[in-house]
């Protein structure tokens, strides 16, 4: 079945650097690629997505890749900040009635101040 | 606008005891998803359905059983809870199954003793 790995499992950087998260998936079909973040006690919320026909995408400080051929995708936060500490997951899903949006394990990411 | 709410929010059980979850959302999403959240697991698809009436399993199906007789409505059903069970339940929706943004509910805090 469908499979998407995440790493690191935590990660902690000062406040002004940049963090990268990595993720690959197993279904080749998969076409689109959300990344999800939950601060302490809230609901995931989506802060960027990427889909198979894009390599790259940037909204401000976060960025997010993906590499078909390798089935990987990874995003990148620059200039962090303490706000930005919180869990990460990343997802993958195919288009149509027969995917399922299937999330890696998280990212707990910690920005000292 | 309310978006995703689900009922309740925490909920202590006994083992051997059931219970049902619900999901209302009144986004006029065709899709909606129920996960749950354990530490270090992420988010694992119990069930999902892609339109009133319809339902299937994902891939943490075992011990519930869920129903959507109404399109706003998602419910999760424990049929005989047991400790395993202890986890935040997420339900979630979205406009076009796996290729756009889920909306996340709140959360449901459950714990089988």
């Amino acid at each position: 079945g469908e499979n998407v790995e995440q790493h690191p499992s935590t990660l902690s950087v000062q406040e002004g650097d940049s963090a990268v998260i990595k993720c690959t998936y197993s279904d080749s079909a998969s076409n689109y690629f959300p990344w999800y973040k939950q601060e302490l006690g809230k609901r995931p919320q989506l802060i960027i997505d990427i889909r198979s026909n894009v390599g790259e995408k940037k909204d401000q400080r976060i960025a997010v890749t993906l590499n078909k051929t390798a089935k990987h995708f990874s995003l990148h936060i620059t200039e962090t900040q303490p706000e930005d500490s919180a869990v990460y997951f990343c997802a993958a899903s195919r288009s149509g009635n027969t995917g399922k949006l299937i999330f890696g394990q998280g990212t707990t990411l910690q920005v000292k101040p | 606008n309310a978006g995703v709410t689900q009922t309740p929010k925490f909920r202590v059980l006994k083992t051997g005891q059931s219970m049902t979850l619900l999901c209302a959302q009144d986004m006029n999403h065709e899709y909606m998803y129920w996960y749950r959240q354990d530490p270090g697991m992420g988010l694992r698809l119990i069930h999902y359905s892609v339109g009133e009436g319809t339902t299937a399993k994902g891939e943490v199906p075992d011990g519930y059983n869920v129903s959507r007789l109404k399109k706003q409505n998602f419910l999760l059903g424990l049929e005989s809870a047991a400790p395993s069970q202890t986890s935040v339940y997420f339900c979630a929706s979205s406009y076009v199954f796996g290729d756009t943004e889920a909306f996340f509910g709140q959360g449901t805090r459950l714990t089988v003793v």
